[in-house]
């Protein structure tokens, strides 16, 4: 069945520092990939997505590329900031997109310090 | 503004008693989802509704139940056959459960059983 791996955490990182949380999926047919962002007491919001192979997703100076070769959708931020301190969860759907085919990864909780 | 309203943010049951959490959503979205969350995992679906009167098993739906009487509203009950109830539940919704409807998400109710 479809899987998605997540880096570990918890990864701390001081601000300014650049962002990379690795993600890794395995799937039968051309998924779509999506990054979630969870903060603090709040449900998931969309932070990007990919619809097929070699395209980039970008939202609010995060961006993740869909690598077909390697299976992965790495998530990257140039400099971080304190506000992005959250859980960011990687996800896959293997129907087109459709939501409720979402897999999703464990998550990974990054903390940014002052 | 437009959004899902999930309530109670906590609450606390007794082991063997049913209990009924709250979802509510105002963006006229036709698809409903809900999930389990458990520290360190991801996100696991429940149940889902595409349209009104029509609701489908997820991943995990042993031990509860849902209704769709109203588009607005998917209440999640977790009967008492649910072996372990104790997790946060979030509640989501899209346009359509069709090709790459983004999920927008509640806040979550936190649901302690003992």
């Amino acid at each position: 069945g479809d899987s998605v791996t997540q880096m570990e955490g918890p990864v701390t990182l001081s601000e300014e520092a650049f962002l990379t949380i690795n993600c890794t999926y395995t799937a039968t047919g051309y998924p779509s990939l999506f990054w979630y962002v969870q903060y603090p007491g709040e449900g998931l919001q969309l932070l990007l997505k990919a619809t097929k192979a070699d395209d980039k997703g970008s939202n609010k100076g995060f961006e993740a590329t869909y690598r077909k070769e390697t299976t992965s959708f790495h998530l990257e931020k140039g400099s971080v900031q304190v506000s992005d301190s959250a859980v960011y969860f990687c996800a896959l759907s293997d129907r087109g997109g459709s939501a409720r085919q979402l897999t999703f990864g464990s998550g990974t909780q990054l903390t940014v310090l002052p | 503004d437009g959004g899902i309203t999930q309530s109670p943010k906590y609450l606390f049951r007794k082991e063997g008693q049913n209990v009924t959490l709250s979802c509510e959503q105002n963006l006229n979205h036709d698809a409903m989802y809900w999930y389990r969350q458990d520290p360190g995992q991801g996100l696991r679906l429940i149940y889902y509704s595409q349209i009104v009167n029509d609701f489908q098993k997820g991943d995990i739906a042993e031990g509860y139940s849902v209704s769709r009487e109203k588009k607005e509203s998917f209440p999640l009950t977790v009967t008492s056959a649910q072996k372990n109830p104790t997790a946060f539940y979030l509640c989501a919704s899209s346009a359509s459960g069709a090709d790459n409807s983004p999920l927008h998400f509640g806040n979550g109710t936190r649901l302690t059983v003992t």
